[in-house]
């Protein structure tokens, strides 16, 4: 298995505040490495596939990138619904998932 | 509109099983492989099983193979997760989720059923 390590594992920031999480493979995944969101009680939602595509209807605050065993989850400008946990995973060889990034308010 | 809708989940004694389905909607169910994703309460999200459009092939975590079995009916649109020898490990929310091809992202989820083992 490839094992996925995010950090950090919390972040408190402010409304308008731009913040960038990361995500390391333990081996090179190419570009198969995709971003979802999870809030309290709802299924995870898929925000960006293949490290930087961003997903239909998905706002455009949200960017990826990355390739090989470094990637990196941008908001460029937080709303108060993004404040939810993230997690990334791999594709590449299997399904690993990431521990999350727990994005609160401060 | 896209549908997923996962049943079957419920309190379960340690040794024991469960059956849970996965109702589908709304997309050509048939050519999309189908995974099994779980999450312990509060912890994060884990791959359990999946299995490719046509069924002849499956895979498993190690955690749960050779208790847990996934299987589809394509006439049904519904996909199953046979879960034997359940521990109190296997407490989680169960999620389905589809995938295109092997290496796509998991793109639809249902809303995931709560299973529990427990004495």
């Amino acid at each position: 298995d490839i094992q996925m390590t995010q950090s950090p594992s919390s972040l408190s920031a402010f409304v308008g505040d731009r913040v960038t999480m990361t995500c390391r493979a333990r081996q090179s995944i190419s570009t198969y490495l995709n971003w979802y969101q999870q809030k309290p009680g709802k299924a995870p939602k898929l925000l960006i596939s293949g490290a930087s595509s961003l997903e239909s209807g998905v706002p455009s605050r949200f960017s990826g990138s990355g390739s090989g065993t470094d990637f990196t989850l941008t908001i460029s400008s937080l709303q108060p619904e993004d404040f939810a946990t993230y997690y990334c995973q791999q594709s590449y060889s299997g399904y690993t998932f990431g521990q999350g990034t727990k994005l609160e308010i401060k | 509109e896209v549908q997923l809708v996962e049943s079957g989940g419920g309190l379960a004694r340690p040794g024991g099983s469960l059956r849970l389905s996965c109702a589908t909607s709304g997309f050509s169910f048939s050519i999309y492989w189908m995974h099994w994703v779980r999450q312990a309460p509060g912890k994060g999200l884990v791959w359990v099983s999946r299995i490719i459009s046509d069924g002849t092939s499956t895979s498993y975590a190690d955690s749960v193979k050779g208790r847990f079995t996934i299987s589809r009916d394509n006439a049904k649109n519904t996909l199953y997760l046979q879960m034997n020898s359940l521990t109190v490990e296997d407490t989680a929310i169960y999620y389905c989720a589809r995938t295109w091809e092997p290496r796509d992202a998991f793109d639809f989820w249902g809303q995931g059923t709560l299973v529990t083992v427990s004495s």
